[in-house]
């Protein structure tokens, strides 16, 4: 069974500049999650969808982030314009169950904004 | 006081000696997991256990729901189990996971 997919591993911008990151979850898990990791911290979470729907966004900073999952599928997840304290490590999960179920992890993308 | 305590902040052992990591929460919960991260990498689940005992390779992780209490043992550690350590807990109330601030093990050859 294929793990969860990410891309790009890494990414450096300059602040201000915009980026995505790409998310393919296993086969048949309808829930995804995206977390922001910060160096020395647990994983916070920024979204998390069930097929297309967003069941929670309320610690994605709205003004600058934005995700969507088009056909309850693959995933992305934009920042715009990025801020020097955007850089972090941005981790898709996925899971069959939307409450309690085992999550299985990406590898996740470390950005560095400059 | 966090909801999820997870005890020591950082460990560091020899090659072959016996590891526990220990987690205590305080919420009620429908699970708890025990989670690995190497430097750099992504997350990789180790557990997901609402009660007992479940064991995997070296290593083994108990629960003890009446004491809201975990402990995750890696049994004749090697170097490569150097990684950081999270316990996770899926609230009985929603469906998002409190995570502990992590264990950062270090096996010496």
């Amino acid at each position: 069974e294929a793990g969860v997919a990410q891309s790009p591993r890494y990414k450096i911008i300059e602040k201000r500049q915009s980026v995505a990151f790409w998310c393919n979850p296993i086969s048949g898990h309808a829930t995804l999650y995206w977390y922001q990791q910060i160096l020395g911290q647990g994983p916070k979470l920024l979204i998390q969808f069930q097929n297309n729907g967003v069941v929670d966004d309320s610690q994605l900073p709205k003004d600058r982030f934005s995700a969507e999952r088009l056909k309850g599928v693959d995933s992305t997840l934009k920042i715009q314009p990025a801020k020097l304290e955007d850089s972090a490590v941005y981790l898709c999960a996925s899971s069959v169950l939307t409450r309690g179920g085992e999550q299985y992890f990406g590898p996740g993308t470390r950005l560095t904004v400059t | 006081k966090n909801e999820v305590e997870q005890s020591p902040q950082n460990l560091t052992a020899q090659e072959g000696e016996f590891i526990t990591i220990n987690c205590s929460y305080s919420v009620g919960i429908s699970a708890l997991h025990w989670l690995q991260q190497h430097p750099g990498g992504g997350i990789v689940s180790l557990f997901m256990l609402s009660s007992g005992k479940k064991k995997h390779g070296r290593l083994i992780a108990t629960i003890n729901i009446q004491e809201k209490h975990s402990s995750l043992h890696i049994t004749a550690s090697h170097p490569r189990d150097s990684a950081v350590y999270i316990c996770a807990v899926s609230p009985g109330s929603n469906y998002q996971l409190i995570w502990g601030a992590g264990t950062k093990l270090i096996i010496k050859p």
